[in-house]
């Protein structure tokens, strides 16, 4: 079974700095896709960025960006110039090729809180 | 824009209550799913449905049915509530993986539900 590892059940950040949250899955496939999710105090949970690990450029979505180790299974988030609104909590999630998005594995999640 | 609605923001209710939690999508979404989010956990998938009147079970099913009956609404049922259910669930919605498209999971806003 597939698992996928949070390792910082909590960061923080100041304000305009850059911050890098971490994920490590395991899994045998060799085609799979890779998720960030954002669930802010609203609890209403946003996709931020997704990866297909056959795509070898690390993915980008304005200030948000991933570090894609696919030999080491790594998938971490960097967030340039936090903002106020990035704190939130964020999860890493995978999916095997052709499978629904829906039927992620998720991580536990990773709580960031932004300094003003 | 696109939503995602889950009738109660927050619920109590006694053991051995059936409880039914309500999530409708207006976007024409196949795909419609059921998690429950604890601390430390992350999201667990409860159950799927793809079609109306289909339904397939995810990694927890038990404790819990579904109802599809109509293509935007998508029920949670626990037949007979106990406290080990009180949790976080969120409904979450995605077109059909077979038409080729990006796909993107968008979730409503979440029922903190108590059972006492």
């Amino acid at each position: 079974a597939q698992t996928v590892t949070q390792s910082q059940p909590e960061m923080s950040v100041q304000e305009a700095e850059t911050v890098t949250l971490s994920c490590t899955y395991d899994t045998s496939e060799s085609d799979y896709y890779l998720f960030w999710y954002k669930q802010p105090p609203s609890r209403q949970m946003i996709l931020v960025i997704r990866q297909e690990a056959y795509k070898q450029q690390n993915a980008t979505e304005n200030r948000f960006s991933v570090n894609f180790q696919k030999a080491a299974k790594s998938f971490s988030l960097k967030i340039s110039d936090s903002q106020l609104g990035d704190a939130a909590m964020y999860f890493c999630a995978y999916a095997p090729w052709g499978t629904n998005a829906g039927k992620s594995t998720f991580g536990d999640g990773t709580t960031l809180t932004v300094k003003p | 824009d696109v939503k995602v609605t889950q009738s109660s923001r927050y619920l109590v209710k006694r053991t051995g209550e059936k409880v039914f939690l309500e999530c409708v999508q207006d976007m024409d979404h196949e795909n419609m799913f059921w998690y429950r989010q604890d601390p430390g956990l992350g999201l667990r998938l409860i159950y799927f449905s793809y079609d109306v009147k289909m339904k397939e079970k995810g990694d927890i099913p038990e404790g819990y049915s579904v109802s599809r009956e109509k293509k935007e609404r998508f029920s949670l049922i626990l037949e007979s509530a106990s406290t080990n259910q009180t949790s976080m669930y969120l409904c979450a919605s995605s077109r059909s993986y077979l038409q080729g498209l990006r796909e993107k999971l968008f979730f409503g806003s979440g029922t903190q539900l108590s059972v006492l």
